[in-house]
Parts: C-alpha cells; sequence; structure tokens
C-alpha cells in the first residue's frame, strides 16, 4: 500500500530536549516536505527536499533541520524544542514531475507538545 | 508568486444543502489547483484537481470544482452535504514561477449540523 509513515503520532516533551519526527514514504518520490498546522494559520511550510541530498527552507524554518540521505526517508529534528513549537506536524511527498504535479501525499500527522 | 485565499474560516450547513467552499488564487502562470480535505484526526487528502482540459472537475464524495480564469476562481461545491462531509478543507495552488511547490489556503471548517 502506498503510503507516508510519520512517527512518533504523539509525543509530550520538555523544553530543550532533542527531538526526532522521522517521515518514511514507499512511493519513490522525489519530493518530500513538513508542514506545521496551527489553528487559524492553516498549513505552513518549514522544510522541503527535491531530492536526496537537496534540502530548502520554507516559509517558517526556525528551530528546526532536516536531512535527506536517503530518496525514502526525510526525518524532522527539533534540536532544543520550545513550547511555540507545539503543533500538529505533517509530512509529505510527491513526484515532482508529470501529470500529478504538486499533488501531495501525506502522512497521518504528529502531534508534538512540548513544556 | 502564488497565494490563493480561502473566504470564510468556517462555513456552516444543513445535511442536504448545498456546500459552496470559496477559493481564489493568483498565479503568473495557468495554475494547478487542488482541493483536500482533512477529517478530525487524520491527514490530508486529495479530493480533487485541475491541471488542463476540462474546467468542471469531479472529484471524490460527490464534490466537484468549476476553474473560472476570468474570476481566479475554484470554488468547491456539493449539491446535498452529509454528516461525514464536516471535516477542514484545503485549497491549493501551484505551478507558478516555475515552481510546483503547493501553496495552501487556510483552510475552512466545514460544520454540518443535522
Amino acid at each position: 500500500e502506498a503510503q507516508v509513515t510519520q512517527n512518533p503520532r504523539y509525543l509530550i516533551t520538555v523544553t530543550g530536549k532533542k527531538l526526532t519526527v522521522t517521515c518514511s514514504q514507499n512511493m519513490n518520490h522525489e519530493y518530500m516536505s513538513w508542514y506545521r498546522q496551527d489553528p487559524g494559520l492553516g498549513l505552513r511550510q518549514i522544510y522541503y527536499s527535491m531530492n536526496v541530498e537537496v534540502t530548502d527552507k520554507g516559509d517558517v524554518p526556525e528551530g528546526y533541520k532536516v536531512s535527506r540521505k536517503e530518496k525514502r526517508n526525510f526525518p524532522l529534528i527539533l534540536e532544543s524544542p520550545s513550547p511555540n513549537q507545539t503543533s500538529l506536524y505533517f509530512c509529505a511527498s510527491s513526484l515532482k514531475q508529470g501529470a500529478n504535479t504538486g499533488e501531495l501525499f501525506f502522512g497521518e500527522g504528529s502531534r508534538l507538545t512540548v513544556l | 508568486a502564488q497565494s490563493v485565499t480561502q473566504l470564510g474560516s468556517h462555513v456552516s450547513v444543513s445535511e442536504g444543502a448545498l456546500v459552496l467552499l470559496r477559493c481564489n488564487y493568483s498565479s503568473s502562470v495557468p495554475p494547478y489547483l487542488f482541493w483536500y480535505v482533512q477529517y478530525p484526526n487524520q491527514g490530508l487528502q486529495l479530493l480533487l484537481k485541475y491541471t488542463t482540459g476540462a474546467t468542471l472537475v469531479k472529484g471524490i464524495n460527490g464534490f466537484e470544482a468549476e476553474f473560472k480564469k476570468s474570476e481566479t476562481s475554484f470554488h468547491l461545491t456539493k449539491p446535498s452535504a452529509h454528516m461525514s462531509d464536516a471535516a477542514e478543507y484545503f485549497c491549493a495552488v501551484s505551478r507558478s514561477g516555475g515552481s510546483y511547490i503547493p501553496t495552501f489556503g487556510r483552510g475552512t471548517s466545514l460544520i454540518v449540523h443535522p
């Protein structure tokens, strides 16, 4: 089954404790991206990757890191989480070219609470 | 640059009534347009999309949207709302400026009353 898998789905942590949210897709997609969803603000892009070893900042990259060492994985790293990073996070992937360009496949989300 | 405006953060309808969710976009090139739906506690899934060709696009669960270039709109409609349609709906545009990275609207929460 084609899917984007995120882990963990739910996490409560404390300020400053490094954490990683993993994302994996099995569709051989070139493009992967991280979003955060906050009430009233919709989806905001954090980072994206056009292919292996190619990453770029989105609209709200501060406080986050990513890496793309393999095509299928795109982890989101919070080196020193703060309460303002409490949010619902989504990973998404897509083919870069073709008629489906721009159509994203989303994971089920990771709800992060930073105390 | 491309952008999306969804009018109304919340839309409330009665079961059986017409659903109309509004989306206006700006794009410097012919856009690709999408509607995504997010059911409670789930990720977003594609409802329908317009890339080229017929401007009236049909999607899943009886939804459809019409691309109107002159109005720069891509409104989502459904003739008769069902309780299961209650969800968050996002409009998105891509393909502007040579980039296929989509830009999302802020979302519209559809509330369906019995």
